[in-house]
């Protein structure tokens, strides 16, 4: 079955660039979309079509792909964005989804 | 906006089956997808399946194969989960997500709060 790979965890300092990545096979077709998780919440959409910003989403999370990988990019991280973080998309017939393992995001 | 309200928490025997209703409002329903998500305490989200509402088409993750029934009422704009045979290891919150879906492309996810299931003897 499809996968999508991400880094378990990442850490930064408050006012640095966090980068968390997303790797597999049809994210060059299919577009990848970003989740927040705060603990006890439900997950909050980041991004989504790769690198389309919902409305009330700081302007700091960006997205980008380049092929088989897909990044998410927090520039000028605060506190507030520790979090676990989840990519999810489509297999290449677009008929299955998928979420990667997530990410933990620690605001040093 | 799109707003999605499911029903509340459940504690079943295993063996048994639970059904989750997801209701949706402030979008063309009949122009969206609606999939399921489920996540054990503390651990990664998991695909449960899928549909398309306007074609009625439904997909299930290989690990829900003929357990997971998704169905649809166009008249009320609700979405439906039954999972079947639980298991202690069905407990987990299970959430709804829903986003327009047009030309093969899902737009903005919009979840419901969640809805947790508790599996127990």
């Amino acid at each position: 079955s499809y996968e999508l790979t991400q880094s378990p965890s990442v850490s930064v300092s408050p006012g640095q660039t966090a980068r968390i990545t997303c790797s597999g096979d049809a994210l060059p077709r299919q577009y990848a979309y970003w989740y927040q998780q705060k603990p006890g919440q439900a997950p909050i959409l980041v991004m989504y079509k790769d690198r389309e910003r919902p409305s009330g989403i700081p302007e700091r999370f960006s997205g980008s792909n380049s092929g088989t990988t897909v990044t998410l990019t927090i520039s000028g991280v605060q506190a507030e964005d520790e979090a676990d973080y989840y990519c999810h998309s489509a297999d290449s017939s677009g008929s299955y989804w998928v979420f990667g393992g997530g990410t933990r995001l620690t605001v040093l | 906006q799109m707003q999605l309200v499911q029903s509340g928490p459940e504690v079943k025997e295993p063996g048994t089956s639970v059904t989750v209703s997801c209701k949706t409002s402030g979008f063309i329903f009949t122009s969206s997808a609606v999939q399921w998500v489920r996540q054990t305490r503390g651990q990664r989200l998991e695909w449960v399946g899928w549909t398309v509402i306007g074609t009625g088409n439904t997909n299930n993750a290989q690990n829900f194969q003929g357990r997971v029934m998704i169905t649809r009422d166009m008249s009320t704009s609700t979405v439906y989960m039954k999972l079947s045979s639980l298991r202690l290891d069905d407990t987990a919150v299970y959430y709804c997500a829903a986003a327009i879906y047009t030309y093969g492309y899902a737009g903005q996810w919009s979840w419901g709060q969640g809805t947790q299931i508790t599996v127990s003897s």
